[in-house]
């Protein structure tokens, strides 16, 4: 089955800073990579996701990186802010009809004002 | 996105009860359902798959026969965790798939077992 490798586990950053967030995984048929935030408490939000067929998504402060050659994607957060703390998680799917996400061991960022 | 809700929010419970969690999807057709359990500080374990109308999909190691799972429309799925002890205290998190080639999944806000 599917594995998913996230680091770093903990990022700190200053605000206005830039914090990014990486991601492999080990089954060559996925081909969807969503990444979600979760807050303490509350249920994961996704925030952007990547399809196989590109290799990057932009989304105001948020962008996603795809190398399916090298099998990892990449979380950008730009202009960071102290609303942005919180957990993030990567994730993927192969291209089944279950479409059941793996996820990533999640990454604590915490933007310091 | 789409919106999925979570009933109850929180619930404790005594060891040896059990306890049933709803999850809604409001304003779509979920044909497939997930559960997920969360432990403090670690990632979401894949529980098991609802299927609308058909039988859910366990994962390894999940017994089917302690946490039951209907999903009896295409709005609607229920996970009971029967005989609960304190070590099934966690939390709880379904997500809904849309219909056909949809990819994307929203979660609902989950719901904290506490069995004392």
């Amino acid at each position: 089955g599917e594995n998913v490798e996230q680091h770093p586990s903990t990022l700190s950053v200053q605000e206005g800073d830039s914090a990014v967030i990486k991601c492999t995984y080990s089954d060559s048929a996925s081909n969807y990579f969503p990444w979600y935030k979760q807050e303490l408490g509350k249920g994961p939000q996704l925030i952007i996701d990547i399809r196989s067929n590109v290799g990057e998504k932009k989304d105001q402060r948020i962008a996603v990186t795809l190398n399916k050659t090298a099998k990892h994607f990449s979380l950008h957060i730009t202009e960071t802010q102290p609303e942005d703390s919180a957990v993030y998680f990567c994730a993927a799917t192969p291209d089944t009809g279950r479409r059941a996400l793996t996820f990533g061991s999640g990454t604590r960022l915490q933007v310091q004002p | 996105g789409a919106v999925v809700s979570q009933h109850p929010s929180w619930v404790i419970c005594k060891s040896g009860t059990s306890v049933k969690i709803e999850c809604r999807s409001l304003d779509f057709q979920a044909t497939t359902m997930f559960w997920y359990r969360q432990f403090p500080k670690q990632s979401l374990m894949l529980m098991a798959t609802s299927n609308e109308g058909s039988k859910a999909t366990y994962e390894q190691g999940v017994e089917k026969d302690k946490f039951l799972i209907n999903h009896a429309s295409l709005t609607l799925s229920t996970l009971t965790v029967t005989s609960a002890h304190p070590e099934d205290s966690s939390f709880y998190i379904c997500s809904s798939k849309g219909q056909f080639e949809s990819y994307e999944q929203y979660f609902g806000p989950g719901t904290r077992l506490t069995v004392t």
